[in-house]
C-alpha cells in the first residue's frame, strides 16, 4: 500500500502571495489531517477532513482554508501569506477520524515566506 | 484542554547508553497516549502507544508506561544506538476523544558513537 505523499517537497513564496499544498492519503483512510509545525516546535493542528467536510478546526484564521476530495486526497489552501507562515506544512492520515486512531504522516510540505 | 509536557532538549547520548525522555500529560478521562519520532528531513512516525493506564507500549527497544497516579508517559530504551538520534514528540488527543493530536514541543535526541 503507499503511503502519505505531500507535494511539493519544497517552496518558497512572497508576503502576500496565496498557495496550494496537496496531500495523497494513505489507501483506505478517509481522514485527513493538517498540521504546522514551527522549526523547533511541536506541530500544531490546523484542520481536519472526514468524508470531504471539515471535522474540526484549530486556531488558525480563516485565511487557511482546505478541501478533501471524493478519493480522499486533500489541498490546503493558505492566502494572504505572511512571514510566519514559514513552516513545515504536515499532512496526516487515517482510518478514523477520532485522535485515538494512528496516523500516519507524508514527510511534509516546507514553506519559506520572504 | 488535553495537554503534554516534555522535558527540554537536547539530549546527547553516547551509544549504548540507556535513554528517558519524561513526558507528562493534563487530560479529561483516559485518552491513548502516543510517542512519534521524526528523523531529520522527515515527517513523523508513530513510534508506539498505549490505549488505557496501566498499558506499556513498545516499539524498536522502545518502551513507555502509561502512568494513572503520576499522569506520566515517559519513553525509554535499554540501549541507544546513532540510528536513533531523532526528534521525539509525546502527543494525546483533545477531550472526549476528539479529532487530531496535541503534541509536546518535543525532545531532540543525538547519539553519538
Amino acid at each position: 500500500e503507499t503511503g502519505v505523499t505531500q507535494s511539493p517537497t519544497h517552496l518558497i513564496k512572497t508576503r502576500g502571495q496565496q498557495v496550494t499544498l496537496r496531500c495523497s492519503s494513505q489507501s483506505g483512510h478517509n481522514t485527513v489531517s493538517w498540521y504546522q509545525q514551527a522549526l523547533g516546535q511541536g506541530p500544531q493542528f490546523i484542520f481536519q477532513y472526514y468524508r470531504e467536510e471539515e471535522n474540526g478546526r484549530g486556531n488558525f484564521p480563516p485565511r487557511f482554508s482546505g478541501l478533501q476530495f471524493p478519493n480522499y486526497s486533500s489541498e490546503l489552501n493558505v492566502n494572504a501569506l505572511e512571514l510566519d507562515d514559514s513552516a513545515l506544512y504536515l499532512c496526516a492520515s487515517s482510518q478514523s477520524r477520532t485522535g485515538n486512531t494512528e496516523a500516519f504522516f507524508g514527510q511534509g510540505t516546507r514553506l519559506t515566506v520572504v | 484542554g488535553n495537554s503534554v509536557t516534555q522535558m527540554e532538549g537536547p539530549v546527547t547520548l553516547s551509544e549504548e547508553a540507556f535513554l528517558t525522555i519524561n513526558c507528562t500529560y493534563t487530560a479529561t478521562g483516559y485518552p491513548s497516549l502516543f510517542w512519534y519520532v521524526q528523523y531529520p528531513g522527515e515527517g513523523l512516525q508513530l513510534l508506539l502507544k498505549a490505549t488505557k493506564a496501566d498499558d506499556k507500549g513498545s516499539n524498536k527497544g522502545f518502551e513507555a508506561t502509561y502512568r494513572k497516579e503520576t499522569t506520566s508517559f515517559h519513553l525509554e530504551k535499554g540501549s541507544v544506538q546513532v540510528s536513533d538520534s531523532a526528534v521525539y514528540f509525546c502527543a494525546l488527543p483533545p477531550p472526549n476523544s476528539g479529532y487530531a493530536l496535541n503534541f509536546g514541543k518535543g525532545t531532540s535526541l543525538l547519539v553519538t558513537p
